[in-house]
């Protein structure tokens, strides 16, 4: 069965750097997202992507956050300059359509900012 | 706005049936519901697209009361694979998003 698919699995950062989250969606999805989760807590919506646009962000996604599909494959989430509180699990999901339609999530890259 | 979960948590001995609930203070267009287990991603479970519809899957099955905004999640004769935090997820109509509820952290023991 298709699956997404996140890498690394694990990123440990120093506070203030860049990090880029890398996502390959199952291909034949149209609709992408980023969610994160924070130790085990609720699973908050960031934002969602449709034809190399955002279509809806959450206020948590500021300027600090950019998403891009910078090919046919992956679709990346950058945090600029991060900070202890975006510690965090963060989820890549992609759907076939835009509503109804089940979210499938990749395995998480857990980021560690110290 | 998150949807609430209830439960927050409960322990289930291994054949006995639980009932989570979903409530929005939004109007809702469709519900979807996951489960995630420990150090997993969430797993797609059942969604349910207009008021009153029911649907199972396996043991599991889950309604929805359009008007109330609300949805419950039945697990009957629970096993131990049950075990895992369920979600509920909301769509309101007209955006690319799903809202994530509260969470219930299910156990099921021998």
């Amino acid at each position: 069965e298709p699956e997404v698919t996140q890498t690394p699995s694990h990123q440990v950062t120093q506070m203030g750097q860049e990090v880029i989250l890398r996502c390959v969606p199952i291909s034949n999805h149209l609709y992408f997202y980023w969610y994160r989760q924070i130790l085990g807590q609720k699973v908050e919506f960031l934002v969602s992507f449709y034809n190399n646009e955002i279509s809806e962000k959450s206020e948590i996604f500021d300027d600090q956050f950019s998403v891009e599909r910078p090919d046919g494959s992956n679709f990346t989430l950058k945090i600029r300059s991060t900070k202890l509180e975006d510690s965090a699990m963060y989820f890549c999901a992609s759907s076939v359509h835009r509503d109804n339609s089940p979210l499938h999530f990749g395995n998480g890259t857990r980021l560690t900012v110290t | 706005q998150q949807p609430v979960q209830s439960p927050q948590a409960v322990i289930l001995r291994e054949g006995e049936d639980a009932v989570i609930n979903c409530s929005s203070s939004k109007a809702l267009y469709s519900v979807h519901w996951y489960r995630q287990k420990h150090g997993e991603a969430p797993v797609f479970l059942m969604i349910l697209l207009k008021g009153g519809e029911q649907k199972g899957h396996e043991k599991i099955s889950a309604s929805f009361n359009e008007k109330k905004q609300q949805s419950s999640l039945y697990l009957t004769a629970s096993q131990l694979s049950y075990s895992g935090t369920y979600f509920c997820g909301t769509e309101s109509g007209g955006y690319q998003k799903v809202t994530f509820g509260t969470g219930t952290k299910l156990q099921v023991i021998p």
